[in-house]
This record gives structure tokens, sequence and C-alpha cells, in this order.
């Protein structure tokens, strides 16, 4: 399979800086989304990378390492409406080249 | 709301009761995937369509699962004999290109 790792919670306080990493397995991969779930809500997309290096967004930035295996969601400027679950996915070429591979979420809590 | 719609929001049957499930993509979006997702975990791939044709299922799809896309727009996702392990909410997703956009989901409760 194509393990996607990521850490199951993370706290923050508002206003600060919070960098969520991923890792996955390399072999046939495409490229790598970052989804916000709020809890009982659909999936809401913030990011796709393929290309290495840092996108940036607004507050969101996204970072991807293809040699590595590596990315990284980069929340600024904490907002209480940011506590939600972070989902890193990623897709991967051959049979089931569609089809989004997502870690079991991180789930980040913001305080005042 | 030209987003992606599923219905009903909330299922609630019993074991051994037939379910089905229906998914309203973005209008121009020819690709539409199915998840499931439960507490705690990711979602978790159940199948895709390109247009009509059904490309993509995963092995975790037990035969009284089935999916349908017959005109290439909406889709409807059938479960028979549902058994309590299926309880679990059913996410709908749509895409052109890369982002796939979700749909509100379909919570399915069996009892």
């Amino acid at each position: 399979g194509q393990n996607i790792d990521q850490p199951t919670e993370m706290t923050a306080t508002e206003g600060a800086i919070v960098q969520i990493n991923c890792t996955y397995q390399t072999s046939g991969f495409n490229g790598l989304f970052w989804y916000q779930q709020h809890a009982g809500e659909a999936p809401t997309f913030l990011s796709y990378n393929v290309l290495d290096g840092l996108e940036e967004k607004g507050r969101f930035s996204s970072f991807l390492s293809r040699s590595k295996g590596y990315s990284y969601l980069l929340l600024k400027e904490l907002q209480m409406k940011d506590s939600a679950s972070y989902l890193c996915a990623a897709t991967y070429s051959g049979a089931g080249s569609y089809q989004l591979t997502f870690g079991k979420g991180t789930k980040l809590s913001v305080i005042p | 709301d030209t987003g992606v719609s599923q219905n009903p929001r909330h299922k609630i049957t019993k074991r051994g009761q037939n379910v089905t499930f229906r998914c309203d993509p973005i209008s121009e979006h020819n690709r539409l995937y199915w998840y499931r997702q439960t507490l705690g975990q990711g979602p978790e791939f159940l199948t895709y369509f390109q247009n009509e044709a059904q490309l993509e299922k995963s092995r975790l799809l037990s035969d009284r699962f089935s999916a349908e896309r017959p005109k290439g727009s909406f889709s409807t996702l059938e479960i028979q004999r549902t058994e309590q392990g299926d309880s679990a909410m059913y996410l709908c997703a749509s895409s052109l290109m890369g982002e796939q956009y979700f749909g509100p989901g379909t919570r399915l409760t069996v009892t």
C-alpha cells in the first residue's frame, strides 16, 4: 500500500504558526493534496503540489519534497476557526491513479 | 449552490436492509468518486467513474456494494443487506482535472 503518515493531534495558540507534516511512499507518486475538514463536514480542498518547493496561498502554504517523500502544510496567523482536521492525500500512477489515498488526518486545536 | 450535493444527508436503517444514496456532481465535472469515512480516519476510496464508465473499484468494496452513473451525470451507491460495519459517512467527490471537490456526505447508521 501507500502509507500516508501524519501526526494524530496538534495544539497551537491563536496568532501563532503551525506546521503539519506528512510522509508518503515515493514509488509511483504523482501529487500531494491537503484538505481541511471541520467536524461533521466534508473535506475542502486547500492545496495541490506536484513539483518540489513551497506554494503559498494566503495564510496557508504547502511544501513538497518528492525525493524525501515529505510534505508539510504551514498555517500562519492562526485563527480559532482553523481548528479542524487536516488531511494529507496522495495520488499514484498506474491502476488507481485517480483515487486519493488519505492519511488519518491531523486534528488541530487552536487555543486562545 | 453549484457544488456537489448528496442525498439523503442521514440514513438510519436496520441490519439486512438495502439502502441507496445519490450524488449530484458539479455539472461540468466528468469524474466522480465515492469514498467512505469512519470516525478518526481519513476517507477511503471506494470507486471512480469517468463519465458513465466505472473505471476503478476498491478491492475493499464487497459485492454487496454497487454503484452506477447511468448518464454520466448523477451517481447512486447501493448497499445490499447492510451490516453494522457499514455504518460510516459516505462521501462523493467530483473533478475535472486534479483537485476533487467533496459533497457534504451521507451518514449511514446501521442498527
